[in-house]
């Protein structure tokens, strides 16, 4: 069993549409958790970092949920700048543990 | 740009050659760390390394693969030996000290490797 799952997609949704990904992580003693956001052919690049409060930037609302060990994004108004993957992150002492991602196309 | 600088960009190498891919860190950040991304695949954690000390290999296949980060230079990721299974991004990350402690890890644009 990976120890970051995601729901691989895609997720094609309209402009303005609500999206929601989840995540599930099995290492209990994971310490951090992120979104990271990797457009085609690039370096992955931080989005957020999620914690059990929820927590927003903009449009972006991220959760944790330590009991279901469950993390979730959600991207209100999507624009197409928003196309990209989406990787759901587990901090383990010194390492990241990456998520295969989940791809949104976001069309006019 | 002072960010985590990675090169070469592009690499093709034939079966049993080997493959040197370099990573400076961004300035003043002395902890290194190399992902490997294959085709239609997650980041996997390879090494991590600060300044002339492996810290953690857990993710280095057995053979043929070494990394280094010397007092001087930037970190080198080497295999040797490439065989097809190789061919894939190799991102660098360095960070001001150990991930996760508060300290956000910044990633180059990545080394992609292919082998013919």
């Amino acid at each position: 069993r990976k120890e970051v799952e995601q729901d691989p997609g895609p997720f094609n949704v309209p402009e303005g549409a609500t999206v929601a990904f989840n995540c599930t992580y099995s290492n209990s003693a994971s310490q951090s958790f992120f979104w990271y956001r990797q457009d085609c052919r690039k370096e992955p690049k931080l989005l957020m970092s999620v914690y059990s409060s929820g927590n927003e930037d903009g449009r972006f609302t991220a959760q944790l949920n330590r009991a279901s060990q469950y993390i979730s994004l959600l991207i209100r108004d999507s624009k197409l700048s928003d196309s990209a993957t989406y990787l759901c992150v587990s901090q383990n002492t010194d390492k990241l543990i990456f998520g295969t991602g989940t791809r949104l196309q976001v069309f006019p | 740009n002072a960010g985590v600088m990675q090169n070469p960009r592009h690499l093709v190498r034939r079966r049993g050659q080997e493959a040197r891919l370099r990573c400076s860190p961004m300035k003043g950040h002395s902890h290194v760390y190399w992902y490997r991304q294959l085709p239609e695949e997650g980041l996997k954690f390879m090494v991590y390394l600060q300044k002339e000390n492996i810290i953690d290999e857990s993710g280095m296949p057995k053979e043929r693969f070494s990394a280094e980060f010397p007092k001087e230079g930037p970190s080198i990721l080497r295999i040797q030996q490439v065989v097809r299974g190789d061919s894939a991004a190799y991102f660098c990350a360095s960070s001001p000290a150990v991930a996760g402690s508060g300290n956000t890890i910044y990633f180059g644009e990545g080394s992609w490797l292919t082998v013919v």
